[in-house]
């Protein structure tokens, strides 16, 4: 089975751009979460879709949105980039219950300039 | 708040060692605490724990969970170079996976 699957792998942006980040899930899951991580701060959690519904929200500001389309795959995007959401941004799968483990992907590196 | 601490936040070990990594969290609306092992990029899942009590193991790795304290612990035994990397505790609320800084884990020939 294939696992999550994020593209790009890497991505180089400056300031004020916006980007948009593409996860694929693992076939059968429905849930999908993302999240940032950085040296400083971890692993935060920025959202949550299920069925094409955000289903919970971290304490990103509203520059950091998500959207998830009928066949589970999800697409984070920011916009007006700062030099601090430089990170490495995770998406995980899961199943439908929220007792299934969640699965990363490898991530996309993002760096902001 | 949510608070998740690990410990210790770095071991040095020969190959060949046992090792226990700890994980304790305050965590409102607590549903389980997931392990993973983190080497260069996705965090690899290892180990889903539910119940108080109950020892969960895959090969040398075996993790337990104590909801009374709080806490759980990850042990790692005859470890491996290959073992080396950064172990993540991470408790699970309704909403979503809370995330301790993690263990760093270096194991030497």
């Amino acid at each position: 089975k294939a696992g999550v699957t994020q593209t790009p792998r890497y991505l180089i942006k400056t300031r004020g751009q916006q980007v948009t980040l593409s996860c694929s899930p693992i076939s059968g899951h429905r849930s999908v979460s993302w999240y940032q991580q950085t040296p400083g701060q971890g692993l935060q959690f920025l959202f949550e879709y299920f069925s094409e519904t955000q289903r919970n929200k971290g304490n990103f500001p509203g520059r950091f949105s998500g959207r998830q389309f009928s066949n589970s795959r999800s697409e984070m995007n920011v916009s007006t980039l700062e030099l601090g959401d430089s990170a490495l941004y995770l998406c995980a799968s899961s199943l439908v219950s929220l007792d299934s483990p969640l699965h990363f992907g490898n991530g996309t590196r993002l760096t902001v300039t | 708040e949510d608070k998740v601490v690990q410990s210790p936040l770095s071991l040095v070990v020969h190959e060949g060692d046992t090792v226990t990594l700890n994980c304790s969290y305050e965590v409102t609306n607590f549903r389980s605490l997931l392990w993973y092992k983190q080497e260069k990029k996705a965090p690899t899942f290892l180990f889903m724990l539910t119940s108080s009590g109950i020892e969960k193991k895959s090969g040398r790795l075996s993790s337990i969970l104590d909801k009374k304290e709080l806490s759980s612990i990850l042990n790692i035994t005859a470890t491996q170079t290959g073992d080396s990397a950064i172990y993540l505790c991470a408790p699970r609320n309704t909403d979503k996976l809370i995330f301790g800084t993690g263990t760093r884990l270096q194991v030497f020939p």
